[in-house]
């Protein structure tokens, strides 16, 4: 079966900070990878998504990046963290080439920039 | 990617169905009508799809509009973890790169004891 993985849980960072965010997928092959961002509130912001190593498309301008160095790694990062950065980081999969199936999401990383 | 319109929030009694609606008026030919929902605190978790027939599974039903331009989520028997923030989602399965499911604001279902 497969899982998605997300780490850390929460944490709690200054002002100018760098970040980083990982998440790996198992039990699977060629997934299409995705960021969600999810500040106070409903409504989740698609960031990034992935369809293979090294490929990645930005839907929101930032200053965060994310990168895909393996086929089943998504780490999302930022260089320094602004407050507005605050919010709960989903990290999702798909199945490649399958848009009528579902999204798999991880648990989430909550973060609080001070 | 077609918008839909959702309550912004809905109540419900234990035990008995609920129906969440979604308008989605300007949907495509091609656009698929997912729902998700997000329990506090957790990732969205898949609920049903569909095109064009009505679709059951074990967790709901989802009854598409003729025209496709409205859908229902009838939840059968309510209860207390049923309650959650709904997500009605159309996905264009030809025009979408990489598949994106892009979220909406939702209704938040409580569900009364």
């Amino acid at each position: 079966s497969q899982t998605i993985h997300q780490w850390p849980a929460t944490l709690v960072q200054p002002v100018g900070s760098p970040l980083s965010l990982e998440c790996t997928v198992e039990g699977t092959s060629n997934p299409n990878l995705y960021w969600y961002r999810q500040a106070a509130g409903r409504g989740l912001q698609l960031l990034f998504y992935s369809v293979g190593i090294g490929q990645i498309s930005s839907e929101v301008p930032q200053n965060l990046s994310a990168s895909r160095p393996q086929d089943r790694q998504f780490i999302l990062s930022s260089k320094k963290l602004l407050l507005s950065d605050s919010g709960f980081y989903l990290c999702a999969w798909g199945w490649r080439g399958r848009n009528t199936g579902e999204l798999f999401f991880g648990e989430g990383s909550r973060l609080t920039v001070l | 990617d077609a918008k839909t319109t959702q309550p912004n929030s809905m109540e419900s009694n234990e035990e008995e169905p609920v129906h969440l609606p979604c308008n989605h008026s300007t949907i495509s030919g091609t656009d698929y009508i997912h729902w998700y929902r997000q329990l506090p605190s957790q990732g969205p978790e898949y609920v049903i799809h569909g095109l064009t027939s009505n679709v059951n599974n074990r967790m709901a039903s989802l009854a598409i509009a003729e025209d496709r331009k409205s859908s229902t989520l009838i939840l059968h028997r309510a209860t207390l973890r049923d309650a959650a923030v709904y997500y009605c989602i159309l996905r264009d399965v030809i025009g979408n790169q990489g598949g994106k499911l892009i979220f909406g604001q939702g209704t938040e279902l409580s569900v009364k004891p």
